[in-house]
């Protein structure tokens, strides 16, 4: 059965801090792995990773796809407490439809 | 384009009444998608529609949920006789899927319906 795992499950820090979210995936097809921040209501697109070794960068985040270990991480650096949200990643398949969704990690930022 | 829009946007029923939640996509987006998310857990399948066609629904969905596209724009999800158990955040997403372009794309989230069922 296809799944994605997402690690550690909730993580806080100190503002200022450097956090590293993973997500490991076992899916058949795999296409692309995609992450999303969750606030309180609905998630918001970050990163969209189709290829293995090319980081993807936006701000202080950052997020790579390793295709041979089948893994993707999210890093965010100088965390800020509006960083502090549920961070979820999906990876899509061949299927032409179904992402397959983590449980997400929340990510609470302290001041 | 505001993005996607829900409506309502919290709903309180007691258990055995019916309720229907709106969606309102993206305008240009020809996929929609349902979910259902709990506390704690990513989105969960429900169905999915391609213009006006219903393609696919999650073995989760049972016979008291209906999900209807009926011209290709807005959807409408209804719960007949609600049970506590579908208290939930309900997620709409839609997407632009190119024609001959394999894979689902970036999904666009609406802000969500939460469900209380007392």
């Amino acid at each position: 059965e296809d799944k994605v795992v997402q690690s550690p499950l909730s993580l806080v820090v100190h503002e200022g801090d450097t956090v590293t979210l993973n997500c490991s995936y076992e899916v058949t097809n795999f296409r692309s792995l995609l992450w999303y921040k969750q606030e309180k209501k609905a998630p918001t697109f970050l990163f969209m990773l189709t290829s293995s070794g090319i980081e993807k960068k936006s701000g202080r985040l950052s997020s790579i796809l390793d295709k041979k270990e089948l893994f993707s991480i999210l890093n965010i650096t100088a965390t800020q407490t509006g960083d502090s949200a549920v961070y979820l990643c999906a990876a899509t398949t061949d299927s032409n439809y179904q992402l397959i969704w983590g449980a997400g990690t929340k990510l609470i930022i302290k001041p | 384009d505001t993005g996607v829009s829900q409506d309502p946007r919290h709903k309180i029923t007691k258990r055995g009444q019916n309720v229907t939640f709106r969606c309102d996509p993206i305008s240009e987006h020809n996929r929609l998608y349902w979910y259902r998310q709990t506390l704690g857990q990513g989105p969960e399948f429900l169905t999915y529609f391609q213009n006006e066609a219903q393609l696919e629904k999650s073995r989760l969905l049972s016979d008291r949920f209906s999900a209807e596209r009926p011209k290709g724009s807005f959807s409408t999800l209804e719960i007949q006789r609600t049970e506590q158990g579908d208290s939930a955040m309900y997620l709409c997403a839609s997407s632009l899927q190119l024609a001959g372009v394999g894979g689902a794309n970036v999904l666009t989230f609406g802000a969500g319906s939460r469900l209380t069922v007392l």
